[in-house]
């Protein structure tokens, strides 16, 4: 098992641009969430999917979306992108019965010039 | 408010010596508390929680309700410790839920 795989590892995109983030959680696992990490800061809640809907949201803008397909793995979509989204999207996953237990990916780095 | 309160970015100690990484936390609920530890060019991984009262590479750390703590202590640290370390809260029981992470501590132990 590979574990919570996320692509790109890397990806650089310029203001006002779009971009899409994916994610292919653990074997096993039904819930997707994603986190966004600015540098020197700790991971921030973004939203978490569960049977293709938005389970739950964190304090992000409309710009902000995402999409569960139906063999579990997520995509998180970013319009008009802004300096200030230059950050690490992490990704994780879990059992929704699993109370909590949340297994990362190792991020894609954003950044937004 | 939900918040998890680091207040050290850096804890420097040297090997053998004691290890109290602090984290204190503001939630209106029953929260469930976890440490998470990054190794260089590692990912995030789950060091321990606290519900499950486990010793975890000789890490121990004890819910405080009273205090709204949830320090992570190690009797006498190693090098291989060197890390960041998050403390996050969760609410507790039923389905998974969102974490909330403090801004983490990078512990640096000499040699």
């Amino acid at each position: 098992d590979a574990g919570v795989t996320q692509s790109p590892t890397h990806l650089i995109k310029t203001r006002g641009q779009q971009v899409t983030l994916r994610c292919s959680p653990k074997s096993g696992h039904d819930t997707v969430s994603w986190y966004q990490q600015a540098l020197g800061q700790g991971p921030q809640f973004i939203f978490q999917y569960y049977e293709e809907e938005e389970r739950q949201r964190g304090n992000f803008p409309d710009r902000f979306s995402g999409h569960q397909f139906p063999n579990y793995s997520s995509e998180l979509n970013v319009n008009a992108l802004l300096l200030g989204d230059s950050a690490l999207y992490l990704c994780a996953s879990s059992l929704l019965t699993s109370q909590n237990i949340q297994y990362f990916g190792a991020g894609t780095r954003l950044s937004v010039l | 408010a939900q918040r998890v309160t680091q207040p050290e970015k850096l804890l420097s100690v040297f090997k053998g010596a004691p290890v109290e990484l602090k984290c204190n936390y503001s939630y209106s609920g029953s929260p469930e508390l976890f440490w998470y530890v990054q190794y260089s060019r590692q990912r995030l991984q789950l060091l321990l929680r606290h519900i499950s009262r486990e010793s975890i590479k000789g890490f121990t750390a004890d819910l405080n309700k009273g205090e709204t703590s949830f320090h992570l202590k190690k009797p006498f640290a190693q090098e291989e410790d060197s890390a960041m370390y998050y403390c996050a809260l969760s609410r507790l029981g039923g389905a998974t839920n969102k974490l909330i992470f403090g801004t983490g501590t990078l512990l640096a132990v000499q040699p």
